[in-house]
């Protein structure tokens, strides 16, 4: 079946600018991830959706970034005002429940001039 | 933080075995130990995961001691393909599932 999609593949936007990216989960999967990696280095947990539970946030590295999830399935990941620092790819991952692995995405290559 | 240590880089010769070790002193008795490898370019793939008995599928093995502060995970016959930085994850809980990612290790199959 489908795996977990992401758009888009590549963003390049300027310094200052509101971006966003879609997380599209494996149907029937009830938690979903985003986490970030750096050139280089490991992946950056960010935020954590589980079901209809409030999502754990704890990993979001300023309140420039948010995320949603509407219906319980797609996930859109928002960054205001983007920084240079924000350059990385931006992974989701869902699952379908406690006991299994995670599916990942192909990642969203963000690029800030 | 990360609750697992695994050495920066290894190299194995295609055709070997590749074992991969994989420290997580501090693990828990509900706690399990997933391997994940990412591919470059590529998001990370799940391998493998096991409590405290050790496990086999089409993939790799994984290795766990009786104390489970540590675990091997094992390629059987490494391939070119298998080169990969792999994840070794400990599971923080039922409830906490905030699935931290360490840097893993770098494996570098050798032709």
């Amino acid at each position: 079946g489908a795996g977990v999609s992401q758009s888009p593949s590549n963003k390049v936007t300027e310094k200052g600018k509101d971006v966003e990216l879609r997380c599209d989960p494996i149907s029937g999967h009830t938690a979903l991830y985003w986490y970030r990696q750096s050139l280089g280095q490991g992946l950056e947990f960010l935020i954590y959706f589980q079901g209809n539970s409030a999502p754990d946030k704890s990993g979001l590295p300023s309140d420039r970034f948010s995320a949603e999830r509407t219906g319980g399935s797609v996930s859109t990941l928002t960054i205001q005002r983007t920084q240079q620092e924000d350059s990385a790819v931006y992974l989701c991952a869902s699952r379908r429940d406690h006991y299994n692995e995670q599916f990942f995405g192909p990642g969203t290559r963000l690029t800030v001039l | 933080d990360a609750k697992t240590t695994q050495p920066t880089s290894m190299d194995c010769a295609e055709g070997r075995a590749a074992n991969l070790p994989c420290n997580h002193s501090t693990i828990s008795g509900n706690e399990y130990v997933y391997w994940y490898r990412q591919i470059h370019s590529q998001g990370p793939q799940y391998i493998i995961h096991g409590l405290k008995n050790n496990e086999t599928n089409e993939m790799a093995s994984l290795i766990i001691t009786e104390d489970r502060k540590s675990s091997t995970l094992i390629l059987p016959h490494a391939t070119l393909r298998d080169t990969a930085v792999y994840y070794c994850i400990v599971r923080v809980g039922y409830r906490d599932d905030k699935i931290i990612f360490g840097k893993g290790t770098r494996l570098h199959i050798l032709p």
